[in-house]
């Protein structure tokens, strides 16, 4: 059974970098066929796609994140992490991470973490 | 405002047949599979139909897909209490290169 486990600090001081690890259980997070997700929501709002890596190195990042955003994947740990910096506010949300099924087509993300809280406060 | 548009809101009585949809454009839902999510208030998202209409082992066959152009759709059967929950819909960009959720609808049983 894949299981995913978010960690990171829950309260991140403004303009500081946000660091999260996703560690992966029960499958290879270099197995091809998945990409490595992150997702997250703000307070009371819908889901926003933050973005994704893929084992060889392939990263799609939210354009919107673009500038602030770096996402790695240590496969020897079985775990991928998201660093943005320069936070404020608006980053304050709940992150999840995922596994999202990928053959010509996005299949959708079968797998989630349970998600962590993140406050970016002064 | 998401890109792509799902109705805020719907609602059924226990044993309707609801339906959700999704609308978008030829960049997204009229050239990739869309994917639907139940997500529960304090729970992770969970998977409810992939490549437009194949359900998940798990997901109870109340719950089907469907995609015609631009546009998706949800749909709910024999309506419980325990679906009351918020869906989206999900697909990639090939303009965005890039994944995009609906805004999300909240179904009230």
């Amino acid at each position: 059974q894949v299981q995913l486990q978010e960690s990171g600090p829950g309260l991140v001081k403004t303009s500081q970098t946000l660091s999260l690890t996703c560690t992966v259980s029960g499958a290879s997070s270099g197995s091809g066929g998945y990409y490595w997700t992150w997702i997250r929501q703000h307070p009371g709002k819908g889901l926003e796609w933050v973005g994704n890596i893929h084992y060889s190195g392939s990263t799609y990042y939210n354009p919107s994140l673009k500038s602030r955003l770096s996402l790695s994947l240590d496969t020897s740990e079985n775990q991928f992490s998201l660093k943005l910096t320069s936070v404020t506010a608006a980053d304050t949300a709940v992150y999840y991470c995922a596994r999202e099924r990928v053959s010509g087509y996005h299949y959708g993300m079968d797998v989630w973490g349970q998600g962590t809280k993140v406050t970016v406060s002064s | 405002q998401s890109v792509l548009t799902q109705p805020p809101s719907a609602s059924g009585t226990p044993g309707q047949r609801v339906t959700i949809s999704c609308s978008g454009s030829s960049s997204n839902i009229g050239s990739n599979a869309v994917n639907w999510y139940q997500h529960l208030p304090g729970t992770a998202p969970n998977l409810l139909i992939y490549g437009n209409d194949q359900r998940p082992s798990g997901v109870p066959d109340r719950f089907s897909g469907s995609k015609s152009g631009t546009s998706a759709s949800l749909a709910i059967s024999g309506l419980q209490s325990e679906d009351e929950a918020d869906y989206y819909c999900e697909t990639w960009d090939d303009s965005l290169n890039g994944v995009l959720f609906g805004g999300g609808t909240k179904l009230t049983v």
